[in-house]
């Protein structure tokens, strides 16, 4: 079974550029979650989906960050324009309703210059 | 208020030894769950184990164990006969409640390296 997939692996921008990231869950997983990881701390979540729904994007700083979720599956996370704040390793994972473990994709690797 | 404490920035232990990597939490949920994450260098985070609030016996995934005491807000996870390829950055979380809905909460980390 294929894991969680994400493009691109990494990312180098200038400030004030936009940029997005792709992820695709595991087949089957109805939640989706985009985390950011800053260096040397763990990930923090940024918005998780139920199916195409938000249900949680509390902590998705809106005035330059969106997402979507078309059909349910593949999800789209944007920023614009980027800060050089914005440097970090985006990750996505996905979990089956009512299951406690989420699966991880290896993650965006986002450099802002 | 830090809700996962890892106070151990990082850790050296000999091959085939056994390791204690240390996590406390701080939550007024009666449910709640924790988990352990290893991130090798690669980046991806892989799940280890879970341990529920209202499980009775600790969880235990081949050489992982959770020594899960409830009462000391303490969830270690402990590694037996440790392999080069443990070495990782280990990431301990607690799935919390917020508005209705659930969310990781992780904490900062440890760096285990295992020595040959």
């Amino acid at each position: 079974e294929a894991g969680v997939v994400q493009s691109p692996r990494y990312k180098i921008i200038e400030k004030k550029q936009p940029v997005a990231f792709w992820c695709n869950p595991i087949s089957g997983h109805n939640t989706l979650y985009w985390y950011r990881q800053n260096l040397g701390q763990g990930p923090e979540l940024l918005i998780r989906y139920e199916n195409e729904e938000a249900v949680d994007d509390s902590q998705l700083p809106k005035d330059r960050f969106s997402a979507e979720r078309l059909k349910g599956v593949d999800s789209t996370l944007k920023i614009q324009p980027a800060e050089l704040g914005d440097s970090a390793v985006y990750l996505c994972a996905s979990s089956l309703v009512g299951r406690n473990e989420q699966y991880f994709g290896p993650g965006t690797r986002l450099t802002v210059t | 208020a830090q809700k996962i404490t890892q106070t151990q920035p990082g850790m050296f232990v000999q091959e085939k030894e056994a390791v204690t990597l240390d996590c406390t939490y701080d939550t007024s949920d009666p449910s709640y769950g924790l988990f352990w994450y290893k991130q090798p260098s690669s980046g991806e985070m892989i799940f280890l184990i879970y341990q529920g609030s209202y499980d009775q016996q600790n969880a235990t995934e081949g050489r992982y164990s959770l020594n899960f005491q409830k009462a000391r807000k303490s969830a270690n996870l402990v590694i037996s006969a440790s392999q080069l390829g443990d070495s990782a950055m280990y990431f301990c979380a607690m799935r919390e409640t917020s508005q209705g809905a659930q969310k990781l909460v992780f904490g900062q980390g440890t760096r285990l390296t295992i020595n040959p």
